[in-house]
């Protein structure tokens, strides 16, 4: 496989539920990032992570928690979500690093569309 | 990070050219402008990226004016699969995190 794979695709799950949502890259980038996409709104950046460390959080509610264990995969664990936390969750990935390095040159994935009843 | 200007919508007739504008005026000398496309429902997609130089690839065109206050994406003959939301970004390259603002809506149609 080549690109930016994300599984599930679609997700529903209940308020008290756990899931998870992965993201794995073939492309030999070293940084990795999520973003959600609600109804109408812009992409919003959650997390970013280069070279498996955390750079980046902003401010994203603790109910959403990233995972990064090697520099090919990353997940965001979901743990009592509420209704508006409905989005579509987005995973890309970058060369990381300084000038000329390529790092805004991002690939996405297809996304992980996830429903919180 | 220097903020962009973008028309909410624009129409294209298919095989026509698609001029894209957007306004960066503040700017600044090592921001890089991006441009991505979002396609209903799929993820973003890369287009090209410039400095102050116009740049050209297999997509498309981006021409950046002297003074790098505002740019414009061209996409050389429109097709339908080109609908799609444009997104311009200043960035300066080299760091991990791209904010997307809220694009151009361009409709191309028959």
């Amino acid at each position: 496989e080549t690109g930016v794979t994300q599984t599930p695709r679609h997700l529903v799950m209940g308020m008290t539920n756990k899931k998870s949502l992965k993201c794995e890259q073939h492309l030999g980038h070293n940084a990795m990032y999520w973003y959600k996409q609600s109804a109408k709104k812009p992409l919003e950046l959650m997390f970013v992570y280069s070279l498996e460390e955390r750079v980046e959080n902003n401010s994203v509610p603790s109910r959403f928690s990233p995972e990064c264990p090697n520099s090919s995969h990353l997940f965001l664990h979901l743990h009592t979500l509420q209704p508006e936390d409905s989005a579509l969750y987005l995973c890309a990935s970058s060369r990381g690093g300084g000038p000329g390095s390529g790092a805004n040159v991002l690939t996405f994935g297809a996304g992980s569309r996830l429903t919180v009843l | 990070d220097a903020k962009t200007t973008q028309p909410p919508s624009m129409d294209c007739a298919e095989g026509r050219a698609a001029n894209l504008p957007c306004n960066h005026s503040t700017i600044s000398g090592n921001e890089y402008v991006y441009w991505y496309r979002q396609i209903h429902s799929q993820g973003p997609q890369y287009i090209i990226h410039g400095l102050k130089n116009n740049e050209t690839n297999e997509m498309a065109s981006l021409i950046i004016t002297e003074d790098r206050k505002s740019s414009t994406l061209i996409l050389p003959h429109a097709t339908l699969r080109d609908t799609a939301v444009y997104y311009c970004i200043v960035r300066v390259n080299g760091y991990n995190k791209l904010i997307f603002g809220a694009g151009t809506r361009l409709a191309v149609h028959p």
